[in-house]
């Protein structure tokens, strides 16, 4: 188990540009998680999927957010015609389906920096 | 209105000192209570996992939930120079998937 790992850490980019960021969950986690954080926020709500189906986007999530998962394995999350309201920590979670028990398991997240 | 309320701080404590965290929250769907400790430039870590009312223990931690006034809380006795982090709360409802956060708690501890 080495746990949700994100890439890139970091990402600097010019406003109009388009990023994308990748997690791998933990390799027996059927859920995934995208929330996005900013500087003195708790973690919000992007996107969730149950295997390789996209179940839920929170309407924080505009047209220019897209995110996938191919085969139920990793995510990618991208961000076309990037803005400066872009930058935030960008966090992937997993968890395994358990009933009601589900804990989360949050990677270290990309930190996005639109100039 | 926030659905998850919680004093961002700073809060700043001596070595050894007993912390109490706090959050209140509006949404009575809530059914499971978790506390995350996020350290700088990390994603959050989950601490402890409460469902419904009570009280949880965990070696130095205590978690406590009081359904009726909408209220958790996280203690941390004899805080340690590695316990200086953010304090998220965090809550669900049941059959939900979506986690809603507060904007945490950053709590120092100074030897």
């Amino acid at each position: 188990d080495t746990g949700v790992s994100q890439n890139p850490r970091h990402k600097i980019t010019k406003r109009g540009q388009n990023v994308t960021f990748r997690c791998d969950p933990i390799s027996e986690h059927n859920r995934l998680y995208w929330y996005r954080q900013t500087l003195g926020q708790g973690p919000e709500f992007l996107t969730y999927f149950q295997n390789e189906a996209q179940l839920e986007k929170s309407r924080l999530l505009s047209d220019r957010f897209s995110a996938e998962r191919p085969k139920g394995s990793f995510s990618t999350l991208e961000i076309q015609r990037t803005e400066q309201g872009d930058s935030a920590m960008y966090l992937c979670a997993s968890s395994l389906e358990t009933g009601t028990n589900e804990k989360l398991f949050f990677g270290s997240g990309t930190q996005l920096s639109v100039l | 209105q926030k659905e998850v309320e919680q004093d961002p701080g700073p809060l700043s404590v001596p070595e050894g000192a007993i912390v109490s965290l706090n959050c209140t929250y509006s949404n009575s769907a809530f059914q499971y209570f978790m506390w995350y400790r996020q350290y700088s430039r990390k994603g959050p870590e989950l601490l402890m996992y409460t469902y419904s009312s009570g009280n949880k223990e965990d070696g130095r931690f205590t978690a406590q939930v009081d359904k009726s006034s909408k209220y958790i809380s996280l203690f941390i006795r004899d805080s340690q120079p590695s316990d200086s982090a953010t304090y998220l709360c965090a809550m669900r409802g049941t059959g939900g998937f979506k986690t809603i956060f507060g904007a945490g708690t950053r709590l120092f501890v100074k030897a």
